[in-house]
């Protein structure tokens, strides 16, 4: 089945514990980005990517980074998480620049 | 700025009673506006993409249109499974780079 996995699903860590988000797709996509989900503010870009190696910021890259060093993998890494990137977050992916995203299932952090 | 903004913000309809929800935007170099579905605690999941005004673009009871400032989601003879979060998104150019806007959707309820 072609899909975006995340994982974890949910997880709650602390102020300043490293941790790492993944996400895989298996449909040979190029194109990557993560995005967070608040509450009226929608989703919004965190960082994108355009194939191996190439990463660009979206609108709220601050306190994040990204690594793609395979095409299927896209990882989110929060080197010191604080409380305001309590969020949801979702990974997608795209055969194309102008195309649709597909989505991953999410992941529900919460930073105490 | 960049801008993207959905209304209503929430819509209640009556199995049947057809509607539109409208997505207007302002952004410079304008490649490409996109509809995705979202269900609670899940991702979004794509429904169009629509790339110059005149388009139109159908699937089963939707049908999405697009002008230079808006597109409009109609919903012909709703059902209770129509029920869900609708986003739009646009796709703008900026000195080289793409990035990925969404609207804050509009909530649809379905009453049968």
């Amino acid at each position: 089945e072609a899909q975006v996995t995340q994982n974890p699903r949910y997880l709650i860590t602390v102020t300043g514990k490293k941790l790492t988000v993944t996400c895989s797709q298996n449909m040979n996509h190029e194109y990557m980005s993560w995005y967070r989900q608040d509450p009226g503010l929608g989703l919004r870009q965190i960082y994108y990517s355009m194939n191996v190696e190439v990463t660009d910021k979206g609108d709220v890259p601050e306190g994040y980074k990204v690594s793609r060093k395979e095409k299927r993998n896209f990882p989110l890494i929060l080197e010191s998480p604080s409380p305001n990137q309590t969020s949801l977050y979702f990974c997608a992916s795209s055969f194309m620049r102008l195309g649709g995203y597909t989505f991953g299932s999410g992941t529900r952090l919460t930073v105490v | 700025e960049d801008q993207v903004t959905q209304s209503p913000e929430a819509l209640r309809l009556q199995e049947g009673e057809s509607s539109s929800l409208n997505c207007s935007y302002t952004v410079s170099g304008l490649r490409g506006l996109f509809w995705y579905r979202q269900d609670p605690g899940k991702g979004p999941e794509f429904l169009f993409t629509l790339y110059s005004a005149g388009e139109e673009k159908e699937k089963e009871r939707l049908k999405a249109t697009l002008t230079k400032k808006e597109s409009f989601l109609h919903i012909t003879a709703p059902k209770p499974e129509d029920s869900a979060t609708y986003l739009c998104a646009v796709q703008a150019s900026t000195s080289g780079t793409y990035k990925y806007i969404f609207g804050t959707g509009t909530r649809l309820k379905v009453l049968a």
